[in-house]
């Protein structure tokens, strides 16, 4: 069955840094790749879908890759903010319809 | 436009017991899927309704089940209760069109089981 990873649990970085945070899987072939953000309580917000066939994502500040050869999805957060700090969650599909999640990367921005 | 609502919010029961969660939509959206998230195993999928009728199903036991309703309006239902179904249960909704993946989660129900 499918694997999807995500690096450390906890990701600590310096405010006005790059984040990076990565996603890879095993044993499927995503045609479709999203990024979430989850704060404590609530429920993940969409932030960025990239396709199989893009390389490459950005909206404002978030860019994202997909590379199907490394089977890897990079997510930027540049110029990080306190208010950044959250939990990101990638998901993935083959389908559309029915997605995958990885157990999420927890991240904090530090003033 | 009004968000994806989920009643109740918190939920306390026994085991062997039964649950029913609601979950409504964002108004026009047609599909709605139902996820568990626990702290071990993150978020993982139960199923997805589609036009009332269920189009994915995820690895979970048949004691998880749901329907949905011609409003688009989404029930799961939990039967016999075990510890482990303790968890946060979050439905998320979407238009389904060619061009749309993006799902719109609710604020989900904290099921805890004792």
């Amino acid at each position: 069955s499918q694997k999807i990873e995500q690096n450390s649990e906890a990701l600590n970085i310096q405010e006005g840094k790059t984040a990076t945070l990565t996603c890879n899987y095993t044993n499927y072939s995503p045609a479709y790749l999203q990024w979430y953000r989850q704060d404590p309580g609530r429920g993940p917000v969409f932030l960025l879908l990239i396709r199989e066939n893009e390389k490459e994502k950005r909206k404002e500040r978030l860019k994202v890759t997909f590379d199907t050869t490394l089977k890897q999805s990079l997510f930027h957060i540049t110029a990080s903010q306190p208010a950044d700090s959250a939990t990101y969650l990638c998901a993935l599909s083959n389908t559309g319809n029915q997605f995958y999640f990885g157990t999420g990367t927890s991240l904090t921005v530090i003033p | 436009k009004a968000g994806v609502t989920q009643t109740p919010r918190y939920l306390i029961k026994t085991r062997g017991q039964q649950v029913t969660l609601s979950c409504s939509p964002i108004s026009g959206h047609r599909s709605v899927s139902w996820y568990q998230q626990t702290p071990g195993q993150g978020l993982q999928f139960l199923f997805e309704y589609f036009s009332e009728t269920q189009r994915n199903k995820g690895n979970f036991p048949g004691r998880f089940s749901g329907r949905q309703f011609s409003n688009s309006r989404s029930e799961m239902n939990v039967s016999t209760l075990e510890l482990g179904d303790s968890a946060l249960y979050l439905c998320a909704s979407r238009s389904r069109d060619r061009t749309s993946y993006e799902q719109y989660f609710g604020p989900g129900t904290r099921l805890t089981v004792t």
